[in-house]
């Protein structure tokens, strides 16, 4: 029962351009969301997350927008860079316990 | 370096053989989770302890899985008789607190069961 889903596995963006990665969730029970950035042979790192009770968080570049009656999470990343290259992944908390999505592997383009 | 570590960083085992895996958390870190990765897939929730308690493990944990937190520092999964869909990364990751709170992530342990 996949809780959480990234229904996009690739993504491809203009260097300068706005990345969006979207995921969906079915849980309503969730007390926070988050995204993790992984690059290949590191474990995942954490990047920006979001309480249940809010529906936008900025950090810098990158800001999360949650919409709670479409179980909607995204991530925008403006502008991208090169170095934004990796595999993202949401992720919830609740209980004690963090589900994952599958991960969108995000290319930018010089 | 005071990030958490994980060792080996590769293992290759072959099938029905026991295979043990390390992690040493960040030092204040009294949460410690273990989570399994396959290729396409997100990290999978295995177990977590706060400090030396085992508070959780998924059904994934078959009883051929073990983990231990002796002393509530560094934490040991246990694989015995190994099967080919074992094959996995594995991965730690620690936080403070007795809720949520940012976790920090080890590099994993590439498990290859021939």
């Amino acid at each position: 029962d996949q809780q959480v889903k990234q229904n996009s596995p690739s993504l491809s963006v203009q260097e300068g351009r706005i990345s969006i990665l979207n995921c969906d969730y079915t849980n309503s029970m969730f007390d926070y969301f988050l995204w993790y950035k992984k690059y290949p042979a590191e474990g995942p790192t954490f990047l920006i997350s979001i309480s249940s009770i809010k529906d936008k968080n900025e950090d810098g570049r990158f800001t999360v927008f949650l919409n709670k009656s479409a179980k909607h999470l995204s991530l925008h990343i403006v502008p991208s860079q090169p170095g934004d290259s990796a595999v993202y992944f949401c992720a919830f908390f609740t209980g004690n316990q963090f589900y994952f999505g599958t991960g969108t592997s995000l290319t930018v383009i010089p | 370096d005071t990030g958490v570590s994980q060792d080996p960083r590769h293992k290759i085992t072959k099938r029905g053989q026991n295979v043990t895996f390390r992690c040493d958390p960040i030092s204040e870190h009294n949460r410690l989770y273990w989570y399994r990765q396959t290729l396409g897939q997100g990290p999978e929730f295995l177990t977590y302890f706060q400090n030396e308690a085992q508070l959780e493990k998924s059904r994934l944990l078959s009883d051929r899985f073990s983990a231990e937190r002796p002393k509530g520092s560094f934490s040991t999964l246990e694989i015995q008789r190994t099967e080919q869909g074992d094959s996995a990364m594995y991965l730690c990751a620690s936080s403070v607190g007795i809720s949520y709170n940012e976790q920090f992530f080890g590099p994993g342990t590439r498990l290859t069961v021939l």
